[in-house]
């Protein structure tokens, strides 16, 4: 079956722009996570969506940072007033229930290059 | 702050060989510990994972070791082949969060 699919594979945008980063997450899978992979790094948790509520968003860095899940299912990173230091590999990941024990299917990111 | 850390950096390994990566944790509450492969453009997939009522677990030529009083777990890849060539990450959590705490990453090259 299909995985997780993440739009766009690349992004390269200019400091103090806004961009949206879009996940598809596998069919009937209720958890959705977004990670920041920076280069020679693990993933680092940013936001966990139950259903269309983000029921942890700690991991978000400040408040240029916003996601959305408004049906359930697919979801949008949005990150305003772009900085240099905003350029990561964005992840997506889903699991059919919530819980870091339940299997976390990872899509293969969004690459983020802030000039 | 990283709550788990991992070594090596990286390694090189001959085709047969055997790759170990070691993590460490100072978190207690951490009850669930998987190790996952990441290809180059791909995202992360789940290899293996361990919970601390055990000491080890075997899959296939996957192995996690895993030492409680040291918080210390590990994993050995057995006859390693070309196609393990890949960054492998541990990871993290407890049981009353959502998310995965990963380590830095291990490149592991294996030469044929």
């Amino acid at each position: 079956g299909a995985g997780v699919s993440q739009t766009p594979s690349n992004k390269v945008t200019e400091k103090g722009k806004y961009v949206e980063l879009r996940c598809d997450p596998i069919s009937g899978h209720t958890a959705l996570y977004w990670y920041r992979q920076s280069l020679g790094q693990g993933p680092e948790f940013l936001i966990y969506f139950q259903g269309t509520g983000a029921a942890d968003d700690s991991g978000l860095p400040n408040d240029r940072f916003f996601a959305v899940r408004p049906e359930g299912s697919v979801s949008t990173l949005k990150i305003q007033r772009t900085e240099r230091g905003d350029s990561a590999v964005y992840l997506c990941a889903s699991s059919f229930a919530p819980g870091a024990r339940e299997t976390q299917y990872f899509g293969p990111g969004t690459r983020l290059l802030v000039l | 702050q990283q709550q788990v850390k991992q070594s090596p950096q990286s390694l090189i390994v001959q085709k047969g060989g055997i790759s170990i990566i070691n993590c460490a944790y100072e978190n207690t509450a951490f009850d669930y510990f998987p190790w996952y492969q990441q290809f180059p453009g791909k995202g992360p997939a789940l290899l293996i994972a361990i919970r601390p009522d055990v000491s080890e677990k075997k899959e296939g030529r996957f192995t996690i070791s895993f030492n409680k009083s040291a918080k210390q777990f590990s994993l050995h890849i057995m006859d390693s082949q070309p196609g393990d060539s890949a960054t492998y990450f541990c990871a993290a959590s407890n049981p009353h969060d959502y998310k995965l705490s990963f380590g830095a990453g291990t490149t592991v090259t294996v030469r044929a």
